[in-house]
Order: C-alpha cells, then structure tokens, then sequence
C-alpha cells in the first residue's frame, strides 16, 4: 500500500516546548515538502528537500527545522522560535520538483 | 507569497449543475495543477495542465489554461454533493523548484 503518513493527527504543544512532526513516505519519491494552512487560507512552504541530505527554505521557515537523513523521511520540527505555531501541517511528496505532489493527512498542531 | 488567486472565494450550487472556477497568477509558469480538500484532510491532485497546453480533461473535469492573460480555469460538471470541497490552483514557475498556491475556492454543493 504506497501513500504518505503523516504522525501524530493531533499535537499539542507547551510554551517554549520543540515538537516534532513525522512525515514518511514509500513512494520512492526524491522530492518532499512541508506546507502550513491556517484556517480558510492555502499552504505556505516552510522547507523543501530534492534529495537525501539536502534541503531548501520555504516561504515561512523562522521557527522551524527540517532533516533529511533519508528518503523516505522528512520530519518537521517546530521550534520555540516559532511564536505562532496553530496551524495545520501538511506533507507532500513527489517523483521530482514542479510535479503532481501527493499529500498525507496532516497534523494539527494545537498550543496549550 | 501566493502566486495563485482563485475566483470564486466561495462558490454554492444545487446538485447537477456544472461549477466553474477561476485561477489567476503572475509570472510565467511551467504547469499549473489543481487540488481538491476535503474539510481537516490533506491534497488530492486532481489535474495538471503544461504551459503548452490549451484544455485538459478528466472524467467530469475540465481545465482550460490561457497564457496570455494568465489564467486558468476548473469546470466540473453534473456536481454531486461529493464534490463539496475546496479547490486550489498551484504554479510551478519556469525558475525555481516548487509549487506556489492560491487561497482556494470553497465550493458547496447542494442536494
């Protein structure tokens, strides 16, 4: 069953907490992605990555890290630096850049 | 920043009329995409249309796209109450690797 998973669905975060957001795919895919919506808007890019161990800034990377040790995954870690973390994150992947991305779930990252 | 803008914000239809959706944008592009969200869900790729092409179809969807005046649109026809969802236009730029989205068009279908 090839897809993208995302983990956890939902996340909550304590002030001055890093929390880390799981992206894994098994779509032999080179390309991953990171994506913030906020409600009733569209995705803004936080990172993006073309190949293992290789990684660019988004739109919207302050407060947030990426790695990409391997192929299949891409987690996300939001930091403390990011004051405003309440949104919805979402994972894509594709076979290369500029093509048919495929989405996880998302997780929703709530702050106590 | 959001290359793509979609129009309507929000678009509400009875069930089996066609609905149609506009995406503008403002450089140059290498494809355009469109995506379907059904409420706390992630993407579904629904179409992707080359900057040489003209018109596109899948199944109940059509996409036109027109270079010159930048912009595309998404005709989905005989709507379903399924087809509630929004909808986003993406661009890929001819520079860079990445895909730009619009704000997306909420649209409602009706029973």
């Amino acid at each position: 069953d090839g897809g993208i998973t995302q983990s956890p669905k939902y996340l909550f975060r304590k002030e001055g907490q890093n929390v880390t957001l799981s992206c894994e795919q098994n779509l032999n895919h080179d390309a991953m992605y990171w994506y913030r919506q906020d409600p009733g808007q569209g995705l803004r890019l936080i990172y993006y990555s073309q190949i293992v161990n290789d990684f660019q800034k988004g739109d919207i990377a302050e407060g947030y890290s990426v790695s990409r040790e391997k192929k299949e995954s891409f987690p996300l870690t939001v930091t403390s630096a990011q004051k405003n973390p309440t949104a919805f994150y979402l994972c894509a992947s594709s076979i290369m850049a500029k093509e048919t991305q495929y989405f996880g779930p998302g997780t929703r990252l709530l702050v106590l | 920043s959001q290359q793509g803008e979609e129009d309507p914000q929000a678009l509400s239809i009875q069930e089996g009329e066609n609905a149609t959706m506009n995406c503008s944008y403002k450089t140059s592009i290498n494809n355009l995409q469109w995506y379907r969200q059904n409420s706390g869900r992630g993407l579904v790729h629904l179409i992707l249309i080359r900057s040489n092409e003209r018109e596109k179809h899948s199944g109940r969807l059509r996409v036109t796209l027109d270079t010159s005046k930048k912009s595309s649109s998404l005709l989905i026809t005989a709507s379903r109450a399924a087809d509630t969802a929004s909808y986003f236009c993406a661009t890929a730029g001819e520079g860079g690797n990445k895909l730009t989205f619009g704000t997306g068009t909420q649209l409602k279908v009706e029973l």
